[in-house]
């Protein structure tokens, strides 16, 4: 079965950077799994932040960047604000019409 | 402007059946791969299904094959997912997604509000 990792929590302080990543069980995440990464906050749809490693969605602030960091995909946020406080859930593409979510990461920015 | 309407969800016993429809309006529905995702309570995002373009394929996550099926209605601009013999831990919240464009279309670049499914005796 295939799992994909995400911290379950990670804090910013406001201004700050933080890097989230997203890993596979067993194989490093390369773009060929396509990641994407999603924002979500309570009681909302989720927001489409980041497709295809590191293209950003229409509307997305350029202080959310994707890439591929050894080997996981990560998601940075440079200069956190306040209302980036938010579930991430990033998004692999396993083949064969098969996409598999992260279990998401609580980002507090305090 | 993408939008996503979805409807059908409300409470069912387990073993129960239940028909999710999404109307889509805003883009041309029939060029692109359509998909379900749900969330249970305090849960994460889980993907359940995903219906190709047109002549495109169906796909389902493990937990749901054989129970659910994922069809549409291009001439209606709908998109559907019969489920069939639901259990207590189906229940969630099952939000409409659209694929994006392009031939690397492996991520979902509009969401629906959702429409909630329990599944309680």
């Amino acid at each position: 079965q295939t799992v994909v990792t995400q911290e379950p929590s990670f804090s910013v302080s406001p201004g700050g950077t933080v890097t989230l990543t997203c890993g596979l069980s067993s194989d490093s995440v390369s773009t060929s799994y396509y990641p994407s990464w999603y924002q979500q906050t309570p009681g909302q749809a989720p927001r489409t932040l980041i497709y295809n490693t590191n293209t950003r969605s229409s509307g997305v602030p350029d202080r959310f960047s994707g890439s591929i960091l050894g080997n996981k995909a990560a998601l940075t946020i440079t200069g956190a604000q306040a209302d980036d406080e938010s579930d991430y859930y990033c998004v692999l593409y396993m083949g064969s019409g098969i996409s598999v979510f992260g279990g998401g990461t609580k980002l507090t920015v305090l | 402007e993408v939008q996503l309407l979805e409807s059908g969800g409300g409470l069912v016993q387990p073993g129960g059946s239940l028909r999710l429809s999404c109307a889509a309006s805003g883009f041309t529905f029939s060029s692109y791969a359509m998909s379900w995702v749900r969330q249970a309570p305090g849960k994460g995002l889980e993907w359940v299904s995903s219906f190709g373009r047109s002549g495109g394929g169906t796909y389902y996550a493990d937990s749901v094959k054989g129970r659910f099926t994922i069809s549409r209605d291009n001439s209606k601009n709908t998109l559907y997912l019969q489920m069939n013999s639901l259990r207590v831990e189906d229940a969630a919240v099952y939000y409409c997604a659209k694929r994006g464009a392009g031939a690397a279309s492996y991520y979902f670049d509009s969401w629906g509000q959702g429409t909630l499914v329990t599944v309680s005796s």
